[in-house]
């Protein structure tokens, strides 16, 4: 089993719809990441948690929003959806005192209409 | 303030030559950096990593990375392309005390012709 879940996989939706992307992992780490990728420009830090009770805002977290509901579940919303969001989405992990080696899921691909 | 620079966004070599993948890097301080690969509708994979024991890092899959502070360079290398190596491939820098957080590159899309 993958140590490191996103669901949806692929999701479609529509400008002003509120969407929750959940990343959920077995691998114990305290920290807990979620990026967006664009073509031609790498992965860009949204929010990230170094705790369930920690939680900062990453490079580009303007229309987004997060949750930490457990050491294992970090979700992403996004209020009010719109076309620019439209990305790859990727949740990651790590442990605390680590090499900062992080640990990604499989992706979430939103398409906002 | 640290940040890595991908010099290629496209690479295109044969089955069976070797491979080239440019990072500069840049840093006030020691840096963690690492090299990431996705392959087509797949997360990213860990490579390998820097963390200051031997500037020589081996990864997976026969890649190995040497850190060159004098160059502000992590390159990537392979000796021999295989087709499986058809990827993107991201130069990471971990930011310095800031527990974890990581700033990637642009990316580098590598090709692999038969």
């Amino acid at each position: 089993d993958a140590d490191v879940t996103q669901t949806p996989r692929n999701r479609i939706t529509k400008t002003g719809k509120r969407i929750m992307l959940e990343c959920s992992q077995t691998k114990g780490h305290d920290r807990m990441y979620w990026y967006r990728q664009d073509p031609g420009l790498g992965l860009r830090l949204i929010y990230y948690s170094f705790d369930v009770k920690d939680i900062n805002k990453g490079e580009i977290s303007d229309g987004y929003s997060v949750s930490r509901q457990a050491q294992a579940k970090f979700s992403l919303s996004l209020e009010s959806a719109i076309p620019n969001q439209t990305a790859l989405y990727f949740c990651a992990t790590s442990e605390t005192g680590g090499t900062d080696t992080q640990y990604f899921g499989p992706g979430t691909r939103l398409t906002v209409l | 303030a640290q940040s890595v620079t991908q010099l290629d966004s496209h690479v295109s070599v044969s089955e069976g030559t070797p491979v080239l993948l440019r990072c500069n890097y840049s840093s006030s301080y020691s840096p963690s950096l690492f090299w990431y690969v996705q392959h087509p509708n797949k997360g990213l994979q860990l490579l390998l990593k820097y963390t200051s024991a031997a500037t020589l890092v081996k990864g997976i899959n026969g890649f190995e990375a040497e850190f060159k502070k004098s160059e502000t360079s992590f390159h990537l290398t392979k000796p021999s392309a295989h087709m499986s190596d058809a990827a993107e491939y991201f130069c990471v820098v971990s930011v310095y005390n800031q527990g974890g957080k990581l700033i990637f590159g642009q990316g580098t899309e590598l090709s692999v012709k038969p």
